[in-house]
């Protein structure tokens, strides 16, 4: 079974740019969290969603952050203008729905670097 | 509000012993989930195994096993006979009635031949 996929695996890109994040979660999984990762603040929420609802985004730092999910199988998390402070590792999680079972499954991550 | 503390932020062990890893939580939330995962230095993270709250037997994976201990709100990671792979972050995650995760800040294993 396929995994969680997420694209690309590397970015780099200049500080003012817009940043493209792609998520493709765990067929039937129902939930998907976007998470980010930096040695300073550790594995933060950045939103999540069920059955493509936005259910919390308030782990989103900024406006220059958004996240949609237009179906079950795709979701992308954009950061517009980025910035050199947005430079970690994002990643995306799927898991299904049980009570408190919350066995997520994460992507490989995106290493995001803003110059 | 839900909480994780991981207070060992490096620990060493000799290849084939046991070691364990500390994890404390707290929730108000009566049923709950408590994970362990593994973050090897190539970045990907990987579940290791669960214990629900109300599980009356302490969870088990192959090497792995929590010793979820309720009224001390611990939930501790025990990696038996230790390989050189089992060198990486260890997170412990909590995940409660609100399903939003919380993850600690992780805990560095690294195994000496």
């Amino acid at each position: 079974d396929a995994g969680v996929i997420q694209s690309p695996r590397h970015e780099v890109t200049e500080m003012g740019q817009e940043v493209t994040l792609r998520c493709k979660p765990i067929s039937g999984h129902d939930y998907l969290f976007w998470y980010r990762q930096t040695m300073m603040r550790g594995l933060e929420l950045l939103i999540y969603f069920n059955n493509n609802v936005p259910i919390d985004d308030s782990g989103m730092p900024e406006d220059r952050f958004s996240a949609k999910m237009p179906n079950a199988s795709f979701s992308t998390l954009k950061i517009q203008p980025s910035e050199p402070r947005d430079s970690a590792v994002y990643f995306c999680a799927s898991s299904l729905g049980a009570k408190t079972a919350r066995k997520q499954y994460f992507g490989p991550g995106t290493r995001l670097t803003v110059t | 509000a839900q909480k994780i503390t991981q207070t060992q932020p490096g620990m060493f062990v000799q290849e084939k012993e046991a070691v364990t890893l500390d994890c404390t939580y707290d929730t108000s939330d009566p049923s709950y989930g408590l994970f362990w995962y593994k973050q090897p230095s190539s970045g990907e993270m990987i579940f290791l195994i669960y214990q629900g709250s109300y599980d009356q037997q302490n969870a088990t994976e192959g090497r792995y096993s929590l010793n979820f201990q309720k009224a001390r709100k611990s939930a501790n990671l025990v990696i038996s006979a230790s390989q050189l792979g089992d060198s990486a972050m260890y997170f412990c995650a909590l995940s409660g009635g609100s399903y939003i995760p919380t993850f600690g800040r992780g805990t560095s294993l690294i195994v000496h031949p």
